[in-house]
């Protein structure tokens, strides 16, 4: 079947400009996880939904990341004003549950170059 | 807070030699342990997992991994290493309670030489 699936796939874009990165999980999968993989760093956790709430989104770096989710299947995190230090690759995971030490499965990420 | 920590960055073996990475972590409890795989241009694939019950466990790819709760270690292993198997390995904690959201460590990257 479909697995995670991300858009796009590598992004350049200007300092200070807006971007967005989608995210299309597994059908079926609740939980849904976004992630940032900077350059010889580990996985650094952005948020986190379960259905259309995110009950973890600590890991939001700053005011300027937002990540909304709707129905229950498609996410987007959003970059206000993009910094070069937000350069990274972005991860996106879902699982069939949360809340629980469920298998995540993994997107091919979007690499995202801030000039 | 849980941490991860693998202390090799990068580890070079020849094709056919045996492998280990080493995964340590601080968490007082039992955490759930697992072991994902990155290759270039890739997301992350789950080689194994540990939740309870026998300590060694066998994942994907010939690849096992053994819990050693006293020196709170969760080293993965392979008796043969494939050209194939070149990679960036990560290795991952989770909190039992919770949203259990897996804490990753900075990743192991493995060159296989021919």
């Amino acid at each position: 079947g479909a697995g995670v699936s991300q858009s796009p796939s590598n992004k350049v874009t200007e300092k200070g400009k807006d971007v967005e990165l989608r995210c299309d999980p597994i059908s079926g999968h609740t939980a849904l996880y976004w992630y940032r993989q900077s350059l010889g760093q580990g996985l650094e956790f952005l948020i986190y939904f379960q259905g259309n709430s995110a009950p973890d989104k600590s890991g939001l770096p700053s005011d300027r990341f937002s990540a909304e989710r709707t129905g229950g299947s498609v996410s987007t995190l959003t970059i206000q004003r993009t910094q070069q230090e937000d350069s990274a690759v972005y991860l996106c995971a879902s699982s069939l549950k949360g809340g629980g030490p469920h298998e995540q499965y993994f997107g091919p990420g979007t690499r995202l170059t801030v000039t | 807070a849980q941490s991860v920590t693998q202390p090799d960055i990068h580890i070079t073996v020849s094709e056919g030699a045996s492998l280990e990475l080493r995964c340590n972590y601080s968490y007082g409890a039992t955490p759930y342990l697992f072991w994902y795989v990155q290759s270039p241009g890739q997301g992350l694939q789950l080689l194994l997992k540990y939740f309870s019950g026998d300590t060694l466990v066998q994942g994907i790819k010939g690849f096992e991994a053994e819990f050693k709760r006293s020196q709170s270690s969760f080293n993965l292993r392979k008796p043969s290493v494939h050209w194939s198997d070149a990679a960036e390995y990560f290795c991952a904690v989770g909190l039992s309670g919770g949203s259990y959201i897996p804490t990753f460590g900075r990743g192991t990257s493995l060159i296989v030489h021919p």
